[in-house]
């Protein structure tokens, strides 16, 4: 079974300044997605970046960027240069390539960019 | 990447009532998915919609509680059944388009159940 986990409930970051969210995962898939989703308090779900297990280089999609240590199986986003409209739930999940293809999702950051 | 209208956005209902969520997408796509996300929690999936087939739910979900439509590649349909406060919740519908492209979600449904 797949499993995804958040540790930070809660992150503050000053504009401006950069910001590392936490995830790890566990998994006996050899093939898996590792993908980074914002929520504001809208609710959509909004696609951020994604890092499959067998690529060699860390993913990276403008201010975001995903720090993937595959053999500590932590797939970290930095967003940099934080924005006032960063502020958001933060959700890290995965999906295998061998059993089901839906998301299995962390619990959530809630990121707090303050002025 | 997939456009994907979820209706209704939003909706108060009664209990013991039952409420049809859609979710259209303007391209052919395999795999649609249901989520539900409780207040403050994060996203738990519901079912895997197949089309042509029933389908595949999780563990904790039922078809006679959430049954779902897949009539065609483009469209699905949730039912919430026999409604209480405990499903107040944010429904969402999901694509994948292949197994190394991201999903994409519908805007989801606030639901809210008196």
């Amino acid at each position: 079974a797949q499993k995804i986990t958040q540790t930070q409930p809660g992150m503050f970051v000053q504009e401006k300044e950069a910001v590392t969210l936490d995830c790890t995962y566990d998994t006996s898939d050899p093939s898996y997605g590792l993908f980074w989703y914002k929520q504001p308090s809208s609710g959509e779900m909004i696609f951020l970046i994604y890092q499959g297990s067998y690529d060699q280089q860390n993913a990276t999609e403008g201010r975001y960027s995903l720090n993937f240590q595959k053999a500590r199986k932590s797939a970290n986003l930095v967003i940099s240069a934080s924005q006032l409209g960063d502020s958001a739930m933060y959700f890290c999940a995965m999906r295998d390539y061998t059993g089901r293809r839906a998301l299995t999702f962390g619990s959530g950051t809630r990121l707090q960019v303050q002025p | 990447s997939a456009v994907i209208s979820q209706k209704p956005s939003r909706d108060i209902c009664q209990r013991g009532t039952s409420l049809t969520i859609q979710c259209q997408v303007d391209s052919q796509v395999t795999m649609m998915f249901w989520y539900r996300q409780q207040p403050g929690q994060s996203l738990t999936l519901i079912a895997t919609a197949n089309q042509g087939s029933e389908a595949t739910y999780e563990s904790g979900f039922v078809i006679d509680k959430f049954p779902i439509s897949r009539p065609n590649l483009t469209f699905s349909t949730l039912t919430v059944s026999n409604m209480s406060p405990e499903d107040s919740s944010i429904y969402l519908c999901s694509v994948g388009q292949g197994r190394e492209q991201p999903q994409h979600f519908g805007d989801g449904t606030r639901l809210s159940i008196l």
